[in-house]
């Protein structure tokens, strides 16, 4: 079946736009997730969503960053008023509602 | 809090030698362990995963692990490498009935023939 998929793979923006990352989880998981992954760095958690609601964001680093997932399935990664330091790449992951989280191939974001 | 400590961050090894990629984690609580691997431009992939019981866990590509609660380690072993099991590897803990992982900073393995 299909996996994780992300949009767009690619991302330049300059700094000070706005920015919207797609998330479509594998059909059926409940949970869905967001990490950061700067360059040589492990994945940092940001969001979490158990069905609609975000069940623990305690991950975003600031007011900047916002996600939706306002059907339970997709999800939308916001940033507003980018900065050079987002530059990262974003994972989503998504899961049946166990242990294990299937990610997704990344949105690579650079901010000019 | 936890927090996950991947003792190398670069491992060379030849061909079909053996490999051990260490993992030490930290925390208060009973967790869960995984490694993923990361080939380039691509997402993570599910390697093992300890959950209970035996602690040596055996996953794909013929890379196993064992957890070891008294060392808080959880290292990956393979007896044999492959030119194809270049990549970078992540260590991850998650506490047991919450959803976050909590990775270690990888280790990038690199098979030279």
């Amino acid at each position: 079946g299909a996996g994780v998929s992300q949009t767009p793979s690619n991302k330049v923006t300059e700094k000070g736009k706005y920015v919207e990352l797609r998330c479509d989880p594998i059909s059926g998981h409940t949970a869905l997730y967001w990490y950061r992954q700067s360059l040589g760095q492990g994945p940092e958690f940001l969001i979490y969503f158990q069905g609609t609601g975000a069940a623990d964001d305690s991950g975003l680093p600031n007011d900047r960053f916002f996600a939706v997932r306002p059907e339970g399935s997709v999800s939308t990664l916001k940033i507003q008023r980018t900065e050079r330091g987002d530059s990262a790449v974003y994972l989503c992951a998504s899961s049946p509602g166990g242990e294990t989280q299937y990610f997704g191939p990344g949105t690579r974001l650079l901010v000019l | 809090a936890q927090s996950v400590t991947q003792l190398d961050s670069q491992v060379p090894v030849f061909e079909e030698a053996p490999v051990e990629l260490r993992c030490n984690y930290s925390s208060s609580v009973s967790v869960y362990l995984f490694w993923y691997v990361q080939y380039p431009n691509q997402g993570l992939q599910l390697l093992l995963k300890y959950l209970s019981g035996s602690t040596l866990v055996k996953g794909i590509n013929g890379f196993e692990a064992e957890f070891n609660k008294s060392q808080t380690s959880f290292h990956l072993r393979k007896p044999s490498v492959h030119i194809s099991d270049t990549a970078e590897y992540f260590c991850a803990v998650q506490i047991q009935g919450a959803q976050k992982l909590v990775f270690g900073q990888g280790t990038r393995l690199t098979i030279n023939p």
